[in-house]
């Protein structure tokens, strides 16, 4: 099974709401990072956390990373309809050599304008 | 900068029929990918390129052969294709170091019939 796996699968707001996702992960790691994929198009990297941290703000964009719980999440505020995509989080896992990025199945957001 | 490109963007091909697929980046990167997207599914590894001359097998390298001569370009050589292979086929760079951000190319639409 896939080292990282989002929660939901799928959501559906109205724009304006805040979107939370939530990623978990088996095998220590190095860093975790969140991307984002628009329909038909390749994935976009957004933000990126290292072990060593807890949380990391960029923009409208907020990501908290809970290692004992091998768990984070990624928060949009204010969401838009240009924030409709797929989400994907990325852990690298501290016994692939640092080299190797290992990525979930996705969340998929609809924000309703 | 054009960052990774990829080559073609759409191929359909017939079982057994053999393609290669191009991936070229200009940001000097040393390390490069391929991933398979099936639908609903996130980004699955099937090669990558540590260096000029260096490959190595991913999750998924089964009916897949790569090469990377020179450093910017980075080829996935499909040599007998099956149906179980129609995919989206992503490209990535990566600078180096221990794991940092990809970046990703727009994507190859493969079916095979």
């Amino acid at each position: 099974s896939q080292q990282g796996e989002e929660d939901p699968q799928a959501l559906s707001i109205q724009e304006g709401e805040n979107a939370t996702m939530n990623c978990s992960y088996k095998t220590s790691i190095n860093n975790l990072q969140w991307y984002r994929q628009n329909s038909g198009r390749g994935l976009v990297h957004l933000i990126l956390i290292r072990s060593n941290e807890r949380e990391k703000h960029s923009g409208r964009l907020r990501v908290t990373l809970d290692t004992s719980k091998k768990s984070s999440s990624l928060l949009i505020t204010a969401s838009r309809a240009a924030d409709t995509a797929s989400y994907f989080c990325a852990t690298a896992p501290l016994n692939t050599g640092g080299f190797k990025t290992i990525f979930g199945a996705g969340t998929r957001l609809f924000v309703k304008a | 900068n054009a960052g990774v490109t990829q080559t073609p963007k759409f191929r359909v091909l017939k079982t057994g029929q053999s393609m290669t697929l191009l991936c070229a980046q200009d940001m000097n990167h040393e390390y490069m990918y391929w991933y398979r997207q099936d639908p609903g599914m996130g980004l699955r590894l099937i090669h990558y390129s540590v260096g000029e001359g260096t490959t190595a097998k991913g999750e998924v390298p089964d009916g897949y052969n790569v090469s990377r001569l020179k450093k910017q370009n980075f080829l996935l050589g499909l040599e007998s294709a099956a149906p179980s292979q129609t995919s989206v086929y992503f490209c990535a760079s990566m600078p180096g170091g221990f794991t940092d951000t990809q970046y990703f190319g727009p994507g190859t639409r493969l079916t095979v019939l």
